[in-house]
C-alpha cells in the first residue's frame, strides 16, 4: 500500500502558467520534504515542513512555494514555471527523531515546461 | 553546508561485488545513508549507518568511519535488477544531504 502518495504523476504547463503539486501520506510522519530532481543529478532539498513549522533551503528560488494544511497533506506550488523548472519533484516523509535515517518518498511528479 | 563524492558510474558482470565509496564534509553530521533509484523511480532507502563499522542487510553492506569522513556501500552477488543509481546521503539533524549518484550498470 503506497504510504507516500503525489498527484499528479506527470504534469505539462506551458511557461508561465502556475502548478501545483500535491502530496498525501499516511504514515502520520510530522516531517515532509520536497526535492527537486533533474535528470542524471541527485535530489536537492527545496523546503521542508517541521511540523507546522516552514524551512527554507537558502538557494530556493522565490517562484517555489509550498502549504501544509495538515499532517497528511503538503502541497508545492510553482508561481511561474521556466524551462529550467522542468524536473522530477519528489515528497518524502520522515519521523523527526527516528534516527534511521530514512526518509520516506513518493513516486515523484514528473514536470514539463513547453 | 554539506558536499559528498561518490563514482559516477561502476560497471560489473552478475555474481560480481561491487563496493562504492562516498566521502563526505559536512557542517552537522548524524549518520550516513544509502538510497537506490530506478531509471524513473523513487529513491528508496537501503541502509544507514549512525556509528562506526559495518551493517549488513542481505546482499548489501555499509560501512562508515566517521574519523575518516568516509562510508562505503557493498553490493555482493550482483544481479540484472541492481542497475540503478546509488546515493550516499549525510543526515544532519532530521535532513538529508544527497551526493551526486553513482550509476551501476550489471552486464549478463
Amino acid at each position: 500500500d503506497a504510504m507516500v502518495i503525489q498527484n499528479p504523476r506527470y504534469q505539462v504547463t506551458q511557461f508561465g502558467k502556475p502548478v501545483t503539486l500535491s502530496c498525501s501520506q499516511t504514515l502520520n510522519h510530522n516531517v515532509m520534504y520536497w526535492y527537486q530532481q533533474k535528470s542524471s543529478q541527485a535530489p536537492k532539498l527545496l523546503f521542508h515542513y517541521y511540523d507546522k513549522d516552514f524551512n527554507n533551503e537558502a538557494d530556493t528560488p522565490d517562484n517555489f512555494q509550498s502549504r501544509r494544511p495538515n499532517t497528511s497533506f503538503c502541497f508545492l506550488d510553482i508561481r511561474s514555471p521556466g524551462l529550467g523548472d522542468a524536473a522530477m519533484y519528489l515528497c518524502a516523509t520522515s519521523l523527526a527523531g527516528g534516527g534511521t535515517g530514512e526518509l520516506f518518498f513518493g513516486e515523484g511528479s514528473r514536470l514539463t515546461v513547453l | 553546508g554539506q558536499s559528498l563524492e561518490q563514482p559516477s558510474e561502476v560497471t560489473a558482470v552478475e555474481g560480481a561485488i561491487v563496493q562504492i565509496n562516498c566521502t563526505y564534509q559536512t557542517s552537522g553530521f548524524y549518520g550516513l545513508s544509502w538510497y537506490q533509484q530506478h531509471d524513473g523511480g523513487a529513491p528508496t532507502f537501503l541502509s544507514y549507518n549512525a556509528l562506526d563499522g559495518l551493517e549488513e542487510t542481505g546482499r548489501f553492506s555499509s560501512f562508515l568511519s566517521r574519523s575518516d569522513s568516509y562510508g562505503y556501500l557493498l553490493l555482493q552477488e550482483l544481479q540484472m535488477k541492481d542497475s540503478a543509481s546509488y546515493f550516499c546521503a549525510v543526515l544532519n539533524d532530521y535532513k538529508l544531504s544527497f551526493g551526486a549518484g553513482t550509476t551501476v550498470t550489471v552486464r549478463a
